[in-house]
């Protein structure tokens, strides 16, 4: 149980365009989901939180007009990189919990993005 | 913010030999889990301990929070157990992740 997956697993762009990814909870609801990025050799960084019928928290540093995030069911989140650039090439990860009242999260297998 | 830190920052194993990895954290938490990254990138949940002890097999884990550090012990560890472990803390929900452990582990 609690399986997340994402797609596409890996992407590559030209400078300019917009990439759609999507995180799917396989076999639960999922209230609230959150989107990580990974740069080469590092650790995860939280993006944001998005809760389902609503807009997402972005943290500190994030551009939210960049970085759009739509959680449009219990089950689907989509996060868009919009007129991507090479510093935005990263490794995304999402996870989703159960329930608010749950800490646990389970992650993604992650989307490497490359930008040319 | 919570600060994070995971050492040793990398390490060589030996199949068979014990490791024990630590995360010390900056702040009164909720919120501790370990994770283990494979090489490929999959996050994989291996404990949600925000205190007190708990042991899954070759792995166990304890969290002193009162002293705000937790301890990752593997026994005789596999090659499979190669990658990087994540421990990732929170007030609530919302985790910050460590700087990691990197662990090899040769046959």
């Amino acid at each position: 149980g609690a399986v997340v997956s994402q797609h596409p697993s890996r992407v590559i762009c030209k400078s300019g365009t917009s990439v759609k990814i999507e995180c799917r909870s396989l076999d639960f609801q999922a209230t609230t989901m959150f989107w990580y990025r990974q740069f080469p050799k590092q650790s995860l960084m939280l993006m944001a939180t998005s809760n389902e019928g609503s807009k997402a928290t972005y943290e500190q540093g994030v551009e939210k007009d960049k970085f759009l995030i739509n959680h449009a069911s219990l089950t689907l989140s989509t996060l868009t990189v919009t007129s991507a650039h090479p510093e935005d090439s990263s490794f995304y990860i999402c996870s989703a919990s159960y329930d608010r009242n749950s800490d646990t999260q389970y992650f993604g297998p992650g989307t490497r993005l490359t930008v040319l | 913010g919570i600060q994070v830190e995971q050492s040793p920052p990398d390490l060589i194993l030996q199949e068979g030999a014990n490791s024990t990895l630590r995360c010390n954290f900056s702040d009164s938490v909720n919120n501790l889990q370990w994770f283990h990254q494979n090489p490929w990138g999959q996050l994989i949940n291996l404990f949600y301990i925000p205190s007190g002890t708990k042991q899954n097999g070759r792995l166990s884990a304890t969290t002193v929070a009162t002293e705000r550090y937790s301890l990752l012990y593997i026994s005789s560890s596999q090659t499979t157990d190669s990658g990087v472990y994540f421990c990732a803390v929170g007030p609530t929900d919302k985790l910050i992740f460590g700087t990691g452990t990197r662990l090899q582990v040769f046959p």
